[in-house]
């Protein structure tokens, strides 16, 4: 199984100031397609999970412009430009490489100080 | 709207069993693959199934292999999972999700609100 590592776990962040969650997979999420299968989803408290990026860098229609996706191969980075209160919850990595196995990292929780 | 409503949750004993049912709306159910993905409390997610558009193909995570049956109704507009066997660290929030894409198996853009299983004597 292809394992998805969070870091860090936890992040504490001011309004307006930037936020970074790196994620790490045990094998490259490159697929012969040439796409790269790695999502990230937003679990905001009492909810369920809401989808944030795909293929690594592409916001869904209605996410703000101040996500951003990054990264290749095995190393995978979202951040966020300008922290907003609504942005507190659990950051999730996802991979879909290795289909139909799906796997998550463990989550990164984001709260404002 | 597009929408997914999961139902049939509970509290059963060890070795039982449950129906989930998950009624969507709002969209072109036969054209999505379907997905059940379950988090226990206070844990991260875990995928736990999903199933192709016309059925075809099924598949499940490890953990429920053999004792969970993923189904679908396209004509009902409806997602099922049959649980069977039930044990304490089945105990969690059950969500059903729709793949991204139509046609494909994707990552998941629609989530239910979840329902929740506790499986304890």
């Amino acid at each position: 199984d292809i394992v998805m590592t969070q870091t860090p776990l936890s992040l504490s962040v001011t309004p307006g100031q930037p936020a970074s969650i790196s994620c790490k997979s045990s094998q490259s999420l490159l697929h012969s397609d040439g796409k790269t299968y790695l999502y990230w989803y937003l679990q905001k408290p009492g909810q369920p999970p809401q989808l944030l990026m795909y293929e690594v860098s592409n916001r869904l229609s209605g996410v703000p412009d101040r996500f951003s996706g990054s990264g290749s191969g095995t190393d995978f980075t979202l951040k966020i430009s300008r922290v907003e209160a609504e942005d507190v919850g659990v950051y999730y990595c996802m991979q879909s490489i290795k289909l139909p196995l799906y796997t998550f990292g463990q989550g990164t929780k984001l709260e404002i100080k | 709207q597009v929408q997914l409503v999961e139902s049939g949750g509970g509290l059963v004993k060890p070795g039982g069993s449950l129906r989930l049912s998950c009624a969507a709306s709002g969209f072109t159910f036969s054209d999505y693959y379907m997905y059940w993905i379950r988090q226990a409390p206070g844990k991260g997610l875990e995928w736990v199934s999903y199933i192709s558009i016309s059925s075809g193909y099924t598949d499940y995570a490890n953990s429920v292999k053999g004792r969970f049956t993923i189904s679908r109704d396209n004509a009902k507009n409806s997602l099922y999972l049959q649980m069977n066997s039930l044990r304490p660290e089945d105990t969690a929030v059950y969500y059903c999700a729709r793949s991204l894409r139509k046609y494909r198996d994707d990552g998941f853009d629609i989530w239910g609100q979840g329902t929740m299983v506790t499986v304890s004597s």
